[in-house]
């Protein structure tokens, strides 16, 4: 089994609707990330949640909010999505230190 | 405020020719740094890190990396390119100042036969 599991892996939605999009991990690490990637931008970081009581604003977090409801499960939902929130998003566990971060297998999202 | 720059959004090689991919980054103290491939629809997978001992750091798949404090760069290599190494490749530096990881905006490697 996977480290890091999304779901779904992809999703089509229409303007308006709201979306979440889940992640568990297996690797017992305190930290997870969400990122989205667009080509050409690279990674960006949405939120961080270094445990259970505690979510950081990411560089991009307008428009999304997450919910971490155990250590191995944080998820992100848009709460009206819009076509410019197309993209492929992470979720990433890491240890404490950060001499590691594990990615999940990605969910590709497509607003029409 | 931490940065990384990977010159070159694709860069494209011959098979069997060296590969050489840049990275440059800023921070104020000794970071982490990473390098990550991404196959076509797959996830992100680590090729190799840097985490504050050997400054040359050997990984998967042949690669390896070679951290320059003077230049601030974490430039990655292989030898000789095969054809299964066409991917993006993407560099990443965790300060390990609150502990975020910060990337670069990707270089797409192309090997041609």
């Amino acid at each position: 089994d996977a480290d890091v599991t999304q779901t779904p892996r992809n999703r089509i939605t229409k303007t308006g609707k709201r979306i979440m999009l889940e992640c568990s991990q297996t690797k017992g690490h305190d930290r997870m990330y969400w990122y989205r990637q667009d080509p050409g931008l690279g990674l960006r970081l949405i939120y961080y949640s270094f445990d259970v009581k505690d979510i950081n604003k990411g560089e991009i977090s307008d428009g999304y909010s997450v919910s971490r409801q155990a250590q191995a499960k944080f998820s992100l939902s848009l709460e009206s999505a819009i076509p410019n929130q197309t993209a492929l998003y992470f979720c990433a566990t890491s240890d404490p230190w950060g001499t590691e971060a594990f990615f999940g297998q990605g969910t590709r999202l497509t607003v029409v | 405020a931490q940065s990384v720059t990977q010159l070159g959004s694709h860069v494209s090689v011959s098979e069997g020719a060296l590969v050489l991919l840049r990275c440059n980054y800023s921070s104020s103290v000794p970071p982490y740094l990473f390098w990550y491939v991404q196959y076509p629809n797959q996830g992100l997978q680590l090729l190799l890190k840097y985490t504050s001992a050997a400054t040359l750091v050997k990984g998967i798949n042949g690669f390896e990396a070679e951290f320059k404090k003077s230049e601030t760069s974490f430039h990655l290599t292989k030898p000789s390119a095969h054809m299964s190494d066409a991917a993006e490749y993407f560099c990443a530096v965790n300060p390990n100042t609150g502990n975020q990881f910060y990337f670069g905006t990707g270089t797409s490697l192309t090997v041609i036969p």
